[in-house]
């Protein structure tokens, strides 16, 4: 089976950095997606760590460590449309579908 | 242009009906996806096609049936219509099957009365 495990829900304001994280528990890992799903929405894709290390796009930012299964996703200058629910997904080896978190929405205020 | 469409975007129906939702990609992708999301936003894949092949098949009641006539196209048949099938449906697609990177069609919502 697999687990991932989010926040819920994250505060922040508006020029701030925030960080999303992301702890998992699966067989056979490859690789760590984010998505981005504003209220009304579709999920859409932001990022994805298959190595470790910090993945940089733009304002976001994604960081994989497979050793202590943990990711998070990092948001800087926070702006208003940011906020949203942030989902990480897994990648499976051997699947051919991505398991997502329960995600964390995210508030900007001003 | 609109890469992954779903009609009906809204759907409300009595309880017993049968409904269907259709799906068509125009990005030339492989596979598509067929998700339910809950009122709690959980995101759960319910099956997945490859070029018209069915590869994934989740624990889902056999009341929903897939169906995709090429591979530009998933719809999805519900039949018997229960009060627990009131959610958010999305189809998706990825260039190949176990793609990283779905893109989401704009969801249908389903609401069972």
């Amino acid at each position: 089976g697999q687990s991932l495990e989010q926040p819920s829900e994250v505060t922040a304001v508006e020029g701030a950095i925030v960080q999303i994280n992301c702890t998992y528990q699966t067989s056979g890992f490859y690789g760590l997606s984010w998505y981005q799903q504003h209220d009304g929405g579709a999920p859409t894709f932001l990022s994805y760590n298959a190595l470790d290390g910090l993945e940089e796009t733009g304002r976001f930012s994604s960081f994989l460590s497979r050793s202590d299964s943990y990711g998070y996703l990092l948001l800087q200058e926070l702006q208003m449309k940011d906020s949203a629910s942030y989902f990480c997904a897994v990648l499976q080896t051997g699947a051919n579908n991505l398991f997502f978190g329960t995600g964390t929405r995210l508030t900007v205020i001003p | 242009d609109t890469a992954v469409s779903q009609t009906p975007k809204y759907l409300v129906t009595q309880m017993g009906n049968d409904k269907s939702i259709k799906c068509e990609q125009n990005l030339g992708h492989d596979t598509m996806y067929w998700y339910k999301q809950d009122s709690k936003k959980f995101l759960k894949i319910m099956f997945s096609y490859n070029n018209k092949e069915l590869i994934i098949n989740e624990t889902v009641p056999n009341r929903f049936s897939p169906k995709s006539p090429d591979k530009a196209h998933l719809n999805l048949h519900i039949n018997s219509l229960e009060l627990g099938d009131s959610a958010v449906y999305f189809c998706a697609s990825s260039p190949l099957a176990g793609g990283n990177e779905q893109f989401f069609g704009p969801g249908t919502r389903l609401t069972v009365l």
